[in-house]
């Protein structure tokens, strides 16, 4: 029972480069979530999806695109890298009805240079 | 939107002592409060929650109060252990519609053995 994965969990990219983190759960979950982490901010929510093909934006869209074609997938592609989105981005799941708790993936650190 | 703010952003205890840790919140129509952990590496980690039709919730040595008409919630950590030692995050949100957390910025937990 793997519950939610994300990979690469390390990468490091130059300035201007496309840059694709990926999230992956197994159970199913319509919700999912990503969020970035600084230092000072806490967590703040990029996107998220309601479901496979609906996706909307969150706090800090600018520089990122999400796409959801299969429940259990949920990549997150910075299209040109710049120095300011180096962070550690969460993905995380959450089930439709009944419970409401998000689970999180152990994150990806990304460094750009 | 939503405005969850966290004090204090430190906080060091004797081991065996208790901890508290405040959030206030802004949106009076959140209506589910998480409190995560959050250990170095790692991803959040859900510790205990509580939906706004309830004014306390207990697990063990973790308990949460909610204060609606206030709009502030609490954690309380009762004979701290130094596994206690971690960053922990609350947060906030209407458990319809894009259901995202609104996070405070963390308080990191040192318990002193």
């Amino acid at each position: 029972d793997a519950g939610i994965t994300q990979s690469p969990r390390y990468k490091i990219t130059e300035t201007g480069r496309q840059v694709t983190l990926m999230c992956h759960q197994t159970w199913s979950h319509s919700y999912m979530f990503w969020y970035r982490q600084d230092l000072g901010h806490g967590l703040r929510l990029i996107y998220y999806s309601a479901a496979a093909d609906i996706t909307d934006k969150g706090e800090v869209p600018d520089g990122y695109v999400v796409s959801r074609s299969k429940t259990e997938n949920f990549p997150l592609t910075l299209e040109s890298a710049t120095r300011s989105q180096t962070s550690v981005y969460f993905c995380a799941s959450s089930a439709r009805t009944g419970v409401y708790e998000q689970y999180f993936g152990p994150g990806t650190r990304l460094t750009v240079t | 939107g939503e405005n969850v703010e966290q004090h204090p952003s430190t906080l060091s205890v004797q081991e065996g002592d208790s901890a508290v840790i405040k959030c206030t919140y802004s949106d009076s129509a959140s209506n589910y409060f998480p409190w995560y952990k959050q250990e170095l590496g790692k991803g959040p980690q859900l510790i205990i929650d509580i939906r706004s039709n309830v004014g306390e919730k207990k697990d063990q040595r973790i308990a949460v109060t909610l204060n609606k008409t206030a709009k502030h919630f609490s954690l309380h950590i009762t004979e701290t252990q130094p596994e206690d030692s971690a960053v922990y995050f609350c947060a906030a949100t209407l458990d319809t519609g894009r259901r995202a957390l609104t996070f405070g910025s963390g308080t990191r937990l040192q318990v002193q053995p």
